[in-house]
C-alpha cells in the first residue's frame, strides 16, 4: 500500500520570505500523480499544485513550485514571497495512475504553516 | 458552477442516533468520494461511488456506515448508532470521471460532533 509522510508537523515563515514543505512517499508503481492541498481555517480543501510522475519538469503555479525527485520519492513544496493568506494546513497526497489502480487519494498528516508579519 | 455542496456544515448527534450527511457533486460530475478527517490528521479515504454503484468501499468501517449515490439526488453518507469516535470532519469530493489525474474538487465538509 502507498504511504505519504510529512515530517514537519509545523513550520513558520516571515512574510515575503520563502519556505519549503517536505513530503516523501512510498510506492511500487511507476505511474502516479502527486498533489499539494491547502486547508485554511475555513476547512475547504484547495488544490495548490499537481505533478504527473511521468513528467520530469517540476510543476509551478505562480508563487508555488515543487521539487519532484522521483528516484528519491520526494515531493517538496516551495512557497515564494509568502503572504499572510498562505497560513494554513498543507497536505501532500498521492494517487495511482495505473490502469485498474485505486482511485483514492492517500494523504499525509499535514504541515501547519504559520506566516509571521 | 456552484461547486461541491455539502450539508449540513455542522451536525450534532447524541450517542446512538443516526447521522445523515449529504453531498451534491459539481454539475456534470458523476463520481463521488467520501473522506474522513480526524482531529490533527490528514484525510482518510472511505468510499468511492458512481451513480447507483459503489466502486470502492475499502475504507468504510464494516458496521454502522453506509453510502449511496442514487440516480437522482445527492450522495448520502449514513452513520447509524453514532459513537464518540465518529466525531470528525467528513469531506465529499467529485470528479467528472474516474482516472482523473487533475485531482478532484472537494466540498467544505460536514463537522460531526457526537455528544
Amino acid at each position: 500500500a502507498q504511504t505519504v509522510t510529512q515530517s514537519q508537523p509545523e513550520m513558520s515563515v516571515q512574510e515575503a520570505e520563502t519556505v519549503t514543505l517536505s513530503c516523501t512517499y512510498d510506492t511500487s508503481e511507476s505511474d502516479y500523480y502527486l498533489f499539494w492541498y491547502k486547508q485554511p481555517p475555513s476547512r475547504q480543501m484547495i488544490l495548490v499544485i499537481r505533478q504527473e510522475a511521468y513528467k520530469q519538469q517540476n510543476a509551478t503555479e505562480n508563487r508555488f513550485s515543487v521539487n519532484f525527485q522521483k528516484a528519491a520519492k520526494s515531493f517538496s513544496l516551495k512557497i515564494s514571497d509568502s503572504q499572510l493568506g498562505d497560513a494554513a494546513m498543507y497536505f501532500c497526497a498521492y494517487r495511482s495512475g495505473t490502469q485498474g489502480g485505486s482511485e483514492k487519494l492517500v494523504f499525509g498528516k499535514g504541515t501547519k504553516l504559520t506566516v509571521n508579519p | 458552477n456552484a461547486g461541491v455542496m455539502q450539508n449540513p456544515r455542522h451536525l450534532v448527534r447524541r450517542r446512538g442516533q443516526e447521522a445523515r450527511l449529504r453531498c451534491s457533486p459539481m454539475k456534470g460530475h458523476s463520481h463521488v468520494y467520501w473522506y474522513r478527517q480526524l482531529p490533527e490528521e490528514g484525510l482518510k479515504f472511505m468510499v468511492y461511488l458512481q451513480k447507483e454503484n459503489i466502486i470502492d468501499e475499502s475504507g468504510m468501517p464494516k458496521e454502522r456506515f453506509s453510502a449511496e449515490f442514487p440516480k437522482e439526488g445527492p450522495s448520502i453518507l449514513r452513520i447509524q448508532q453514532v459513537v464518540r469516535g465518529d466525531s470528525a470532519a467528513y469531506f465529499c469530493a467529485s470528479s467528472p470521471r474516474g482516472r482523473e489525474g487533475r485531482g478532484y474538487t472537494f466540498g467544505s465538509g460536514t463537522r460531526l460532533t457526537v455528544v
